[in-house]
């Protein structure tokens, strides 16, 4: 079945501890992207990657980082998770930047103490 | 940088009523995009308009994308249950690679 997967669907954790939400898709897209979704503000890219070994800022990277070292991961890492950063976080993924249809992994709801 | 813009943020409708969310660049796109957001779920692609003046339609929804390529509009006739969610736009400008999200549109449907 064609997805994206995301781990952990849930995260409680405190301010200052390293933390990697994962994510993986299995259709061989070149295009993945990391947003950010808080009440009323809608989706907000964080990062997206072109594809391997390419990536980009999106409107809201401070705070996060990414790698892309083989198509199919996205891991997005928080070096030190502060409370601002508690909101739910999807990945999704599409076959190439101009493609059309985005799918989204189930989300990852983080909460930072 | 681009804003793209939705309203109403939330609409109360009875099961039947018609529902019409509307979306606002404040630049011209490349193309836009149409998700929906069931309650605890995750967006899924619904549609997307690429041309000047374009409609689609997808049974009961129907998708416009305005003639300066800079508003969108999806209207939802004869409402039901099954339409509950938040309804996001997303537009692509035209030299770039993000797609940048509207606040969305939640849409609840009273029985």
């Amino acid at each position: 079945e064609a997805q994206v997967t995301q781990n952990p669907r849930y995260l409680i954790t405190v301010t200052g501890k390293k933390l990697t939400v994962t994510c993986s898709q299995n259709m061989n897209h070149e295009y993945m992207s990391w947003y950010r979704q808080d009440p009323g503000l809608g989706l907000r890219q964080i990062y997206y990657s072109m594809n391997v070994e390419v990536t980009d800022k999106g409107d809201v990277p401070e705070g996060y980082k990414v790698s892309r070292k083989e198509k199919r991961n996205f891991p997005l890492i928080l070096e030190s998770p502060s409370p601002n950063q508690t909101s739910l976080y999807f990945c999704a993924s599409r076959e190439r930047a101009t493609y059309n249809e985005q799918f989204f992994g189930p989300g990852t709801r983080l909460t930072v103490l | 940088g681009q804003q793209v813009m939705q309203i109403p943020q939330y609409q109360h409708v009875q099961e039947g009523e018609d529902f019409t969310t509307y979306c606002n660049s404040s630049t011209t796109l490349s193309n836009i995009q149409w998700y929906k957001q069931r309650p605890g779920g995750h967006p899924v692609f619904l549609i997307q308009l690429v041309k000047s003046g374009e409609v689609k339609k997808q049974k009961r929804l129907t998708f416009q994308f305005g003639e300066a390529k800079k508003n969108s509009s999806l209207h939802i006739t004869a409402t039901q249950t099954t339409d509950v969610g938040t309804y996001f736009c997303a537009g692509r400008q035209k030299a770039g690679n993000m797609l940048t999200f509207g606040g969305g549109t939640r849409l609840m449907v009273k029985p």
